[in-house]
């Protein structure tokens, strides 16, 4: 199974609301990571957990939360954001931290922020 | 800040044809280079990955290379077929898990 799920696949939410993005992975990988795409360009990386513990944050503001439960799921928590956050949200994991092996991509949760 | 370029930004070629995507990178001391396909608003899949100490890797009908010297890599595709029809995104990976991935080339393969 080299399957990353994503929930929910869209999401439409206010400014004021709080809401969760959800990831999980059942492959035994142990780093998994947190991109944002907005249309048209690449994707950015915004977090990796590795052994589930926060490696690298791309300083990302604080209404963006992530959260790494189990070394299976991943959630970024997500707290008074603003428009321009609209964008597809992309979790991938790979075996190991470090790189070295493929990024497996869960196929995204589209956002939009009114 | 390391830069990934890849060229043609857009890219539309009848079926049948061989092609060649390129991706070029400023810093050369790169752990890896990966190429993905993404269909329109979905996730991305993983096509081809080369170590920084392999010069290319096949998988089908798709064959990558790399010159580290040169900061280049190209995707070949041989044969296109409609179904190829997609965006091609290089990745390059300078350190512990910091990918920058290219803006990506739009490809249409016409039936």
């Amino acid at each position: 199974d080299t399957e990353v799920t994503q929930t929910p696949k869209h999401l439409v939410m206010g400014m004021t609301n709080k809401k969760s993005l959800k990831c999980e992975q059942h492959m035994g990988h142990r780093a998994m990571y947190w991109y944002k795409q907005k249309a048209k360009k690449p994707p950015e990386l915004m977090f990796v957990y590795s052994y589930e513990k926060l490696s690298i944050n791309e300083s990302v503001p604080s209404r963006f939360s992530p959260e790494c439960p189990n070394s299976s799921l991943l959630n970024l928590h997500l707290h008074a954001l603003q428009p321009e956050d609209s964008a597809l949200y992309l979790c991938a994991s790979s075996r190991t931290p470090g790189g070295q092996e493929t990024q497996y991509f869960g196929p995204g949760t589209r956002l939009l922020v009114l | 800040k390391q830069e990934v370029t890849q060229i043609p930004a857009a890219l539309s070629v009848p079926e049948g044809e061989n092609l060649v995507l390129n991706c070029s990178f400023t810093d050369s001391a790169i752990y890896n280079l990966q190429w993905f396909r993404q269909d329109p608003g979905k996730g991305l899949t993983s096509l081809l990955l080369i170590q920084s100490s392999q010069r290319e890797q096949t998988s089908g009908r798709l064959n990558a290379s790399l010159d580290k010297s040169s900061g280049r890599s190209t995707l070949y595709i041989a044969a296109s077929q409609p179904g190829d029809s997609a965006t091609y995104l290089c990745a390059v990976l300078y350190n512990f898990n910091k990918f920058y991935f290219g803006s990506g080339t739009k490809l249409n393969v016409k039936p």
